[in-house]
């Protein structure tokens, strides 16, 4: 069954700080592996996209990894501000049809 | 903002009742995807649309159906409500039917309330 599973569920951080966010899947075929951000009551935005040959990529503070061999990946951010309070969702891509599987994403709280 | 939009921002009914929600895709996308996520929980697929046609389903009974129109804008009809479809409705859209390949911008949500 293709899955997906993020850890922490929830974490709690104090500004300046960094964090890194786990995502583990059982997605197969794989295609690519993507994370967001979700605010509160709004949709997801995307913050980077990698297919199988790419181990790292990075946006402004936020730097994923993958690793298509242990079917892991992380998302570290760096520096965190207030406004990085969101869910940070992990979502894997199958080869095969046109379904992307979602985890339940990471609660992330970042306090003054 | 990514350009996606939909519509109502929130809704109430009650059990038995049915239900549409409208989407307008991104200038230049011809596939939306819909998706419903419960509250706390990641989104998950209902189904997708490419040019007017249903290009993948997700695990939803027949009574989520669907529609796009030739300008890609795309509907999602649910009928006899059920508590359990309290949920915040997402849509997004791409630009072709090969979405895995492509981003995947997603609208506001509809928040939609079953009594």
């Amino acid at each position: 069954k293709n899955q997906v599973e993020q850890s922490p569920q929830s974490l709690i951080i104090l500004e300046g700080k960094n964090c890194t966010l786990q995502c583990n899947y059982t997605v197969s075929p794989f295609s690519n592996l993507r994370w967001y951000k979700q605010d509160t009551g709004r949709g997801p935005v995307s913050l980077t996209i990698m297919t199988f040959s790419e181990n790292t990529k990075s946006n402004g503070r936020y730097t994923a990894t993958l690793d298509a061999d242990t079917k892991q990946s992380s998302l570290h951010i760096t520096a965190s501000q207030l406004s990085d309070s969101a869910s940070y969702i992990c979502v894997v891509s199958s080869q095969y049809g046109q379904n992307f599987v979602f985890g339940p994403g990471t609660r992330l709280s970042v306090l003054p | 903002e990514t350009g996606v939009t939909q519509s109502p921002t929130h809704l109430i009914k009650t059990r038995g009742q049915q239900v549409t929600l409208r989407c307008s895709s991104q200038s230049g996308h011809n596939t939306v995807s819909w998706y419903q996520q419960a509250l706390g929980q990641g989104p998950q697929f209902i189904f997708q649309y490419y040019r007017e046609e249903e290009n993948g389903r997700g695990n939803f009974p027949p009574r989520f159906s669907g529609l796009q129109f030739p300008n890609y804008s795309s509907e999602l009809n649910v009928n006899a409500l059920e508590l359990d479809d309290s949920a915040l409705y997402l849509c997004a859209s791409s630009g072709s039917g090969r979405a895995l390949a492509n981003e995947q911008f997603f609208g506001p949500g509809t928040r939609l309330t079953v009594l």
